[in-house]
């Protein structure tokens, strides 16, 4: 099974600034998931990302796969209170395709 | 999208008893995955149930302690059974549809 060790482990921000997460593995993912997780919920899938250098966006939210893919990022612009929450990057592996997640880095955007 | 419907949300529970909890899912799924997330932590995957078969479980956890159950292509059940302070946590069902995987929201369990 692979380790996926994400940093920080928390992040308290201000309103309207920009964070990044980092998510590393010392093997090459097959594909990397990010999912967002506020209190109460199960974690909520934000994106997939597949091949080596992609880079994907939604809205306020750019994620990076790094080239060798053991890499991944992701980057929030004016960050805002309702990004408050567990970010988690994923991957999905063995037989049935279960998925093992990182460490987790909880944010918290003060207003 | 598919939903699930996982019940209850919360429970206190006196050590030694056991809880059973419950997800739904409105279609058809092969495979339904059940994590642990201990406070503040990542989810660490429990099991995985496939329809028709046994469960099978990951390292640190046994049948004895999570016996799940999986009678049909929409439902699941694990039971956190003969419980301690210790399995204080929340327990997700999760299932792949197309799309991506989707998660129920989650039981908060507390052992007193």
């Amino acid at each position: 099974t692979q380790l996926l060790e994400q940093s920080p482990q928390f992040l308290s921000i201000q309103e309207g600034e920009n964070l990044t997460v980092y998510c590393n593995s010392s093997s090459v993912f097959s594909s990397l998931q990010w999912y967002r997780q506020e209190p109460g919920e199960g974690p909520v899938l934000l994106v997939t990302v597949v091949t080596g250098g992609e880079v994907k966006k939604l809205k306020r939210l750019t994620f990076q796969f790094g080239d060798a893919r053991k890499d991944s990022s992701l980057h929030i612009t004016a960050a805002q209170p309702g990004d408050t929450g567990l970010y988690l990057c994923a991957e999905s592996s063995g037989s049935a395709r279960q998925l093992t997640f990182g460490s987790g880095t909880q944010l918290t955007v003060l207003p | 999208s598919a939903v699930i419907s996982q019940k209850p949300s919360r429970d206190i529970c006196q050590r030694g008893t056991s809880l059973t909890i419950q997800c739904q899912v409105d279609s058809q799924v092969t495979m339904m995955f059940w994590y642990r997330q201990q406070p503040g932590q990542s989810l660490t995957l429990i099991a995985t149930a496939n329809q028709g078969s046994e469960a099978t479980y990951e390292s640190g956890f046994v049948i004895d302690k999570f016996p799940i159950s999986r009678p049909n292509l929409t439902f699941s059940t694990l039971t956190v059974s003969n419980m301690s302070p210790e399995d204080s946590s929340i327990y997700l069902c999760s299932f792949l549809p197309y799309g991506g995987y989707t998660f129920g929201s989650g039981t908060r369990l507390t052992v007193v």
